[in-house]
């Protein structure tokens, strides 16, 4: 069964430090990982998206990283800020078999605080 | 702006009166998508579209229809809502084909069903 697994669940950290969110998945065959952030009662917004070839993606303080050998991916936030306070998605995306259609897993996401 | 909008965004109904929740997209997107959120659940696609009149369940479509008619618009239809489906609605889109495309998803509706 696909699955993706995120921890921590939550985490609390103070504004302008460094944090890294852990994501692990079963999802076969693997096509993509994405990270998301969604702002409280808001849609989720990509980060970044990463293949099977790329072992980094960045996007101003957010550091994706992929590793698809052992199956994980981390998010690393750079020097915190208070509107980071927001959840975080894996979401990793396997080919449908016959077509050029993919199917999202979800993780259950992290949920950060970021406090003055 | 390229955007996925929903209507309504705040919905309290009671069980058994059909509603409709409005989905639409204006940068020519052929997939469209319909998730639900639930506390400690995460998302889960409910129904699927990758072009119009081609429809196809996700893992929770049981309650819920769907039709798309236009390229831009794929509404989310309750028959009858019970209040199991009380949640957060967020309908999606991206083009088909890139691997890399993003998915675009909209502001979310959140229903209550008493």
């Amino acid at each position: 069964k696909n699955q993706v697994e995120q921890s921590p669940q939550s985490l609390i950290i103070l504004e302008g430090k460094n944090c890294t969110l852990q994501c692990n998945y079963t999802v076969s065959p693997f096509s993509n990982l994405r990270w998301y952030k969604q702002d409280t009662g808001r849609g989720p917004v990509s980060l970044t998206i990463m293949t099977f070839s790329e072992n980094t993606k960045s996007n101003g303080r957010y550091t994706a990283t992929l590793d698809a050998d052992t199956k994980q991916s981390s998010l690393h936030i750079t020097a915190s800020q208070l509107s980071d306070s927001a959840s975080y998605i894996c979401v990793v995306s396997a080919r449908r078999s016959g077509g050029s259609n993919y199917k999202l897993t979800f993780g259950k996401g992290t949920l950060l605080t970021v406090n003055p | 702006e390229a955007q996925v909008t929903q209507n309504p965004r705040y919905l309290i109904t009671v069980t058994g009166k059909k509603l409709t929740v409005t989905c639409s997209q204006n940068m020519n997107h052929e997939y469209m998508s319909w998730y639900r959120q639930d506390p400690g659940l995460g998302l889960r696609q409910i129904y699927y579209s990758m072009n119009v009149e081609v429809t196809d369940k996700g893992d929770v479509p049981e309650g819920y229809k769907v039709s798309r008619k236009e390229k831009r618009n794929f509404p989310l239809i309750l028959e009858s809502p019970s209040p199991n489906q009380t949640s957060l609605y967020f309908c999606a889109s991206r083009p088909l084909g890139q691997e890399k495309d993003t998915q675009y998803f909209g502001p979310g509706t959140r229903l209550t069903v008493l």
